[in-house]
Formats: structure tokens, sequence, C-alpha cells
């Protein structure tokens, strides 16, 4: 089967840079993705890692190494706004099942 | 642009009641489906996934189903309901390929008491 491992809270300073961690084990592995969620809100897209390395997107860059089967979100110039929950995600088997880690909730504090 | 609609918004219902949530997407054909749970301050569980019309994938449940009755609609049904199917249910659809974004509906708050 499939599963990820994430923390579960993490507490930031306005400004400052966090990493959020996520390992994984799963078969026939086809990428890692990350998505965020506000409270009350559904889930949205923020980025997608296939091949080992970092992407970056404005703030947000994701990080992906195969052989470690481990990933990071890493959020620069944490805004207030920011404050929300974290997921990483696998596609596995057939690559149309996808499976979510537990979240990790950020808090951003002045 | 592709649109994925859910209701109701929220919903409450008895125990020992059942269940349909509807979910339709537009703007796109033959997306894969996703049924998710989740429970408060929880992570997201999935439940049924489908590729295609009359395909589905049952990931856990033991009183739930659901059914593709249309290409783009997707429903979530159960005939008694338990205490423990309170949560938050997200449907979602995708393309066909491994890189395909998850884009999530709205959600149904459903409590049941």
């Amino acid at each position: 089967g499939q599963s990820l491992e994430q923390p579960s809270e993490v507490t930031a300073v306005e400004g400052a840079i966090v990493q959020i961690n996520c390992t994984y084990q799963t078969s026939g592995f086809y990428g890692l993705s990350w998505y965020q969620q506000h409270d009350g809100g559904a889930p949205t897209f923020l980025s997608y890692n296939a091949l080992d390395g970092l992407e970056e997107t404005g703030r947000f860059s994701s990080f992906l190494s195969r052989s470690d089967s481990y990933g990071y979100l890493l959020l620069q110039e944490l805004q207030m706004k920011d404050s929300a929950s974290y997921f990483c995600a696998v596609r596995s088997g057939g690559y149309q099942k996808v499976t979510f880690g537990i979240g990790t909730k950020l808090q951003v504090i002045p | 642009s592709q649109t994925i609609h859910q209701w109701p918004a929220t919903l409450v219902q008895p125990v020992g009641s059942p269940l349909s949530l509807e979910c339709t997407v537009e703007g796109t054909s033959n997306p894969n489906l996703y049924w998710y749970r989740q429970a408060a301050g929880r992570g997201l569980q999935l439940l049924f996934y489908s590729v295609g019309i009359g395909q589905i994938s049952s990931e856990v449940p033991q009183n739930l189903s659901a059914s593709r009755p249309q290409d783009r609609q997707f429903i979530l049904s159960s005939k008694k309901l338990l205490l423990s199917d309170s949560g938050f249910y997200l449907c979602a659809w995708s393309g066909h390929s491994y890189q395909e974004t998850q884009y999530f509906g709205p959600g149904t708050r459903l409590l049941v008491l």
C-alpha cells in the first residue's frame, strides 16, 4: 500500500522561511504533489515534482529525492495568509489513485 | 474553464437515514473522479475513485457506495448512516495523465446525529 508521513503542526514567524517534510512509501511512484487547504475550504494545488530536484513557484518551492523517498515544501517570506494545512500526495499503482498525507497545519505568527 | 460542483453544502442527518451526495464537473470530458472524506482536523481519506462511466474503485468504506451514471457525474450514497460517517466530503477531478493536478469541489459538511 501507500503511506506518507509529514509533521502534524509547524509554527513559524511572519517573514521567515519554513520547510515541511514528507516521506513516502509507495509502489509505482509517479510523482509528489503538494496542496494547500485553508480552514473550511477545499484543497488547492501548489506544486508537483516527478524528478529529483527543486521546483520553484514564487515564494513556494518543492523538492524531491526519489532515492530517499523524500520531499519537502519550502515557504519563503511567510505571510499571515499562509496559515493553512499543507498536504503531500502521491500517485501510485495504476497512477489513477491519489493518496494524501495527514497534512501539516502551519501557523504563522506575527 | 472547468468547474466542479457539489451539493448540498451542509447536511444534518439522523443515524440510520440514507445519504446521497452529488458531484458534477463542467468543461472537461472523461475525467477521473474521486470522493474523499476528511474528519475534523484530519487528513484526506480516499473513499472511491472512477476512471470512467460505471467504473468504481473502492478504497475503504463498508456502508458507503459510489456510482458514476454519467461521464461527469459522481454520486456518493449510503443506505444507513453511522455516527462515524460525519465529516467533510470532497469530490475531485483530474485528467488521466500521472502529472495531472486534482481539482476539488467546495465540499459537503455532513453531521450525523
